[in-house]
């Protein structure tokens, strides 16, 4: 089975410029998350969705960023406009339940950005 | 809130040579889970500890909850370069969520 799908896996960009992280979840989860990680934080939950339904968007850095998920298949994330401060692997995460059911929780491998 | 506090941050060790990392919390946690990230890779499940005081084994690898379940440890033997590594340990709090500690950042050299 294919695991969580995330594009690109790089991406360097200038500030201002708007940037889109894109997910395909596990076919069949309905938990749906999108992590941060730095050195300085490490691994930062942002918003997660539960049968694509925003259910805590509570770790979004600010306004410049926003998520969507039109459908069970498919979720973005945007930055817009891009700080050099959100440099950052972001990863994409799902999980066949619910993450406080201590279900296991599959990650992409993740989209490498840095903003210059 | 709930937090979960890694230590050590950094391990250097020799092929070989036992280690501890920790996993601590003033909270308590209906289950912790321990998972490993390569360079370039997302995390991977290694294990989830559900019971006060439960222990599993994972190859060279042991995970113990602590009685109460505001902790965890997790015990490699003989490390090999393969081990390497940054360790998180994981817990859910209420509401969906999953909260990450720092993690352990663990280079075993040949």
């Amino acid at each position: 089975d294919a695991g969580v799908i995330q594009s690109p896996r790089h991406e360097v960009t200038e500030m201002g410029q708007e940037v889109t992280l894109r997910c395909k979840p596990i076919s069949g989860h309905n938990s749906l998350f999108w992590y941060r990680q730095t050195m300085m934080r490490g691994l930062e939950l942002l918003i997660y969705f539960n049968n694509n339904v925003p259910i805590d968007d509570s770790g979004m850095p600010e306004d410049r960023f926003s998520a969507k998920m039109p459908n069970a298949s498919f979720s973005t994330l945007k930055i817009q406009p891009s700080e050099p401060r959100d440099s950052a692997v972001y990863f994409c995460a799902s999980t066949p339940g619910t993450a406080s059911s201590g279900n296991t929780i599959y990650f992409g491998e993740g989209s490498w950005l840095t903003v210059v | 809130t709930q937090l979960l506090e890694q230590s050590p941050q950094f391990l250097s060790i020799q092929e070989g040579e036992n280690l501890t990392v920790y996993c601590n919390s003033s909270s308590v946690f209906s289950s912790l889970q321990w998972y490993r990230q390569e360079p370039g890779e997302g995390p991977v499940l290694l294990v989830t500890v559900v019971t006060g005081g439960e222990v599993k084994k994972l190859k060279r690898l042991t995970f113990q909850f602590g009685d109460a379940r505001k902790d965890s440890s997790l015990h490699i033997t003989a490390a090999q370069p393969g081990d390497t590594g940054l360790y998180l340990c994981a817990g859910p709090t209420g509401g969906f969520k999953t909260i990450f500690g720092a993690g352990t950042r663990l280079f075993v050299k040949a």
